[in-house]
C-alpha cells in the first residue's frame, strides 16, 4: 500500500497569514493526488486536483504543488472560513488512501 | 445540480450488517464510479472501494474485502454498501463519493453522510 503522511498535524494561525501543509507518499505518484477540505459534520470538500489545478469554485489563495513523493498545499492571506481539517488523498495505487489530515485552528 | 442523497442513521448491534444507500441525480450515473469512504467519530477518512456505475465492476480495499459488497442499480441511480459482521470499530460515518479521480477532470461529488453506530 502507498501510505500518505502529512504534516503538520495541526498548526494554529491567524487571519491573513500563509500556511504550508505538506503531504508525502512512500512510494512515487506522479501527479495522483488531490487535496480536500473538511469541516465538522460536513462531506469533504474537493480543493485541488491532479496536484496542482484549482477545482472550479475554489478562491485562488488555495495552491497545491508538486509531484512524484511529495506535495504541498499553500494557503495564502487565510480567512476565517479556512479553518478546517485539510487531507490528501492519492489515487495512483490500490487502496486509495488519505493522508491523516492537518487541523487548523485559529 | 449534482446531488449524491444518503439513507439515514442506522444503529445496529455486533455481527449484524449494514445497507447504506447513495442516490445519485444531476449527471449520467454510468460515467462514474462510487467511492465509499469511512470515517470513524474523531478520527480521518478512510477509502473502501468503489463501484462503476457503468459495468457494476468494483474494487474494494484489503481492509474490507470479504466484508463489504457494493453494489448499483442503474434504473434508479443508486450505489449500495453492505458491511457484514459489524463491530464498534464500525461505528462510523459513510460517505459515497461520485468521481473518476484518475480522469482528473474536477468531478467530485460527495453525499451528506450516513452515520452507523454499532452498540450493543
Amino acid at each position: 500500500d502507498i501510505q500518505m503522511t502529512q504534516s503538520p498535524s495541526s498548526l494554529s494561525a491567524s487571519v491573513g497569514d500563509t500556511v504550508t501543509i505538506t503531504c508525502r507518499a512512500t512510494q512515487g505518484i506522479g501527479d495522483a493526488l488531490n487535496w480536500y477540505q473538511q469541516k465538522p459534520g460536513k462531506a469533504p470538500k474537493l480543493l485541488i486536483y491532479g496536484a496542482s489545478t484549482l477545482q472550479s469554485g475554489v478562491p485562488s489563495r488555495f495552491r497545491g504543488s508538486g509531484s512524484g513523493t511529495q506535495f504541498t498545499l499553500t494557503i495564502s492571506s487565510l480567512q476565517p472560513e479556512d479553518f478546517a481539517t485539510y487531507y490528501c488523498l492519492q489515487h495512483n495505487g490500490y487502496p486509495r488512501t488519505f493522508g491523516p489530515g492537518t487541523k487548523v485552528e485559529i | 445540480q449534482v446531488q449524491l442523497v444518503q439513507s439515514g442513521a442506522e444503529v445496529k448491534t455486533p455481527g449484524a450488517s449494514v445497507k447504506v444507500s447513495c442516490k445519485a441525480s444531476g449527471y449520467t450515473f454510468t460515467d462514474y464510479w462510487i467511492h465509499w469512504v469511512r470515517q470513524a467519530p474523531g478520527q480521518g477518512l478512510e477509502w473502501m472501494g468503489w463501484v462503476s456505475g457503468n459495468s457494476g465492476g468494483t474494487n474494494y480495499a484489503p481492509k474490507f474485502q470479504g466484508r463489504v459488497t457494493m453494489t448499483r442499480d442503474t434504473a434508479i441511480s443508486t450505489a449500495y454498501m453492505e458491511l457484514n459482521w459489524l463491530t464498534s470499530d464500525d461505528t462510523a460515518v459513510f460517505f459515497c463519493a461520485a468521481s473518476n479521480w484518475n480522469a482528473k477532470n474536477g468531478f467530485d461529488y460527495w453525499g451528506q453522510g450516513a452515520l452507523v453506530t454499532v452498540s450493543s
